[in-house]
């Protein structure tokens, strides 16, 4: 139980475009998941928190213009970088915390993003 | 933000037991303590999790003194498949703020 998945897995994009990535919990509501960034030989940094039904909680310095986030359901969450840039390359990972405490996170897989 | 530090790397042969400590100054009064597993390219998977003294379950054992300042990760007879990089999360108190903060990350590499 308790798995989170996200698509794509990888992507390559245009400077200047916008990506969406997906974050979806198969078999388990989530009310809240977790947005994180990686880049590479480096830890996670959370950049948001999604909350179904209401706005997304972003951390200082995370631009919620430029990273949108919509919790449209109990099993979907969606990060939109709009007019990414080659530093948005990264690897964005998504999670939704287990049910005792939110230390104990489900993690996504991962997804890719490379801006050419 | 006080940062929750970690070694940068460790390494090990296959059956030793292997330590990682995590220091993590500012912990939350009432938050856990997390380890996480992470393998390139790959999304964290949950190791161990404990409040206080010592927490054991089939892959891992977590030891948090009395101050829980820090905790160390301690795993039995480590095999080449526990390559990776492991990591702590906290909640850590800043400026009246709670925040959940993944520590540096100790790259472990297991030699044959």
């Amino acid at each position: 139980g308790a798995v989170v998945s996200q698509h794509p897995s990888w992507v390559i994009c245009k400077s200047g475009t916008s990506v969406k990535i997906e974050c979806r919990s198969l078999d388990f509501q989530a009310t809240t998941m977790f947005w994180y960034r990686q880049f590479p030989k480096q830890s996670l940094m959370l950049m948001a928190t999604s909350n179904e039904g209401s706005k997304a909680t972003y951390e200082q310095g995370v631009e919620k213009d430029k990273f949108l986030i919509n919790h449209a359901s109990l099993t979907l969450s969606t990060l939109t970088v709009t007019s990414a840039h080659p530093e948005d390359s990264s690897f964005y990972i998504c999670s939704a915390p287990g049910t005792y405490s939110y230390n104990e996170q489900f993690f996504g897989p991962g997804t890719r993003l490379t801006v050419l | 933000l006080a940062k929750t530090t970690q070694p940068i790397s460790m390494d090990s042969y296959e059956g030793q037991e292997v330590n990682i400590t995590c220091s993590h100054n500012n912990i939350a009064t009432n938050d856990y303590i997390t380890w996480y597993q992470q393998f390139p390219s790959q999304g964290p998977r949950f190791i161990i999790q404990g409040y206080k003294t010592k927490v054991t379950n089939e892959v891992a054992s977590l030891f948090i003194p009395a101050d829980r300042k820090s905790s160390t990760l301690s795993l039995p007879r480590v095999s080449l498949s526990d390559t990776a990089v492991y990591y702590c999360l906290v909640g850590v108190e800043d400026t009246g703020r709670r925040a959940l903060t993944f520590g540096s990350g100790t790259r472990l590499q297991v030699q044959p």
